[in-house]
């Protein structure tokens, strides 16, 4: 009974080949976050879905898009990877009333040939 | 954002209680703490939350001081599987306003046999 799943949980791609990574939930959460953690360094918020209201965080590269078409899904896009990009992606969700209680998924781990 | 200091890392014994102390000098009045927990490839996990005093659920207890400058999670009699990082946060979650969740370096804790 996973809450928020995120597929796959590793993905290989190549410098420059564009990928997405995608999360689903089903608590029903309007918040919704990616975060990027790469070894041995904390989680990092990327951008938050607050319903459909995109927020970006100021020094999320242009590289990194996202779409929410839904309350339960939410994708990653990763236009031309590079290999700084490999890392763990990690999608959570809240609710608003809420923020510091986050459901993270287990995480997609991205390598970069 | 308050800014949170902790130690880098921490050892133990299975059985033991651990004790792991945060710091945060400039939480403002409405800031709340929480702990998260994070195993190795997996995503961080909600263990506690508290505003002031102590606070227990079925897996730790939070002291919180009464000038809230710094707060203590405790987890009685450590398993193997305990060993993780720990993180605090503190920031005014409960408002209508947007607060995200920022991960300091976390404690490392190693809990051995």
């Amino acid at each position: 009974d996973a809450m928020v799943i995120q597929n796959p949980r590793y993905q290989v791609t190549q410098f420059g080949k564009p990928v997405t990574l995608s999360c689903s939930q089903t608590l029903n959460h309007n918040v919704m976050y990616w975060y990027q953690q790469k070894s041995s360094q904390a989680p990092k918020l990327l951008f938050h879905y607050y319903d459909k209201d995109f927020n970006n965080e100021a020094d999320t590269p242009d590289n990194f898009q996202s779409r929410r078409p839904n309350t339960s899904f939410c994708f990653l896009d990763i236009r031309s990877p590079g290999l700084g990009d490999a890392a763990m992606y990690l999608c959570a969700t809240s609710r608003e009333d809420s923020k510091n209680i986050q459901y993270f998924g287990a995480g997609t781990r991205l390598s970069v040939l | 954002l308050a800014k949170t200091t902790q130690p880098i890392s921490m050892d133990s014994y299975e059985g033991q209680e651990v004790n792991i102390t945060c710091s945060h000098n400039n939480i403002a009045t409405n800031d709340y703490i929480t702990w998260y927990q994070q195993f190795p490839s997996q995503g961080p996990r909600f263990i506690i939350q508290g505003y002031k005093t102590k606070v227990t659920n079925e897996v730790a207890s939070l002291f919180i001081p009464a000038d809230r400058k710094s707060s203590t999670l405790s987890l009685p009699r450590v398993s193997l599987s305990d060993t993780a990082v720990y993180y605090c946060l503190v920031g005014d979650f409960m408002n209508t306003g947007f607060q995200k969740l920022v991960f300091g370096t976390g404690t490392r804790l190693l809990v051995s046999p």
